[in-house]
């Protein structure tokens, strides 16, 4: 089955500096590669996703980065602020049938110190 | 739009009994998801529907946990009967049909916690 594998499980930065997550999965037909945020107390929200035929996608200072060949996926936050501190997942989607089934990574806690 | 939305938001219960937990998803939404998030396993995929149809219930625990969705707009997710590893948060999220995006919208969640 779907296995993803994500690193570092804490991460800890000052504000201003840049985060970088990533992931790694099992599944060569995996096609789509979200990623959530997750606030204290909150519900995961999807704050950025990267389908297979594309390498890099970004949205202001958040960028993911996609190696097909060696299987792994990276979330960049530049510039942090204190409120990028939350615990973010990324997940998969294999090919196939399984177009609804996401498998999520352990996730990473993020603390941006002020 | 509301949003998805589940209730009850907490639901403190004894061991042995059943517990009902209940979603609306987005309206126009056809996928449905159940998730439960713990510390230990973190976010695990229980079962989803498509169209109303359990497509892929393999995440479920065991025969204690059972999910329907009579219509488009109404899902539950039941335990029974409960015992204290299941105190967990409950997620459910919805999406819309192929074709129309792969975001998953979540509910806020219930919190369960079994004595």
């Amino acid at each position: 089955g779907e296995n993803v594998e994500q690193h570092p499980s804490t991460l800890s930065v000052q504000e201003g500096d840049s985060a970088v997550i990533k992931c790694t999965y099992s599944d060569s037909a995996s096609n789509y590669f979200p990623w959530y945020k997750q606030e204290l107390g909150k519900r995961p929200q999807l704050i950025i996703d990267i389908r297979s035929n594309v390498g890099e996608k970004k949205d202001q200072r958040i960028a993911v980065t996609l190696n097909k060949t060696a299987k792994h996926f990276s979330l960049h936050i530049t510039e942090t602020q204190p409120e990028d501190s939350a615990v973010y997942f990324c997940a998969i989607i294999a090919g196939g049938t399984s177009y609804g089934k996401l498998t999520f990574g352990q996730g990473t806690i993020l603390t941006v110190h002020p | 739009d509301a949003g998805v939305i589940q209730s009850p938001r907490h639901e403190v219960t004894e061991m042995g009994q059943e517990v009902t937990l209940r979603c609306k998803p987005i309206s126009g939404h056809d996928y449905l998801f159940w998730y439960r998030q713990t510390m230990m396993r973190g976010l695990e995929l229980l079962i989803y529907f498509n169209n109303n149809v359990p497509i892929d219930d393999s995440g479920m625990p065991e025969d204690r946990f059972s999910a329907k969705m009579p219509n488009a707009s109404f899902s539950t997710l039941k335990i029974q009967p409960s015992e204290p590893r299941d105190s967990a948060v409950y997620f459910c999220a919805s999406s819309p049909p192929q074709g129309q995006g792969r975001e998953q919208y979540f509910g806020p969640g219930t919190r369960l916690t079994v004595t």
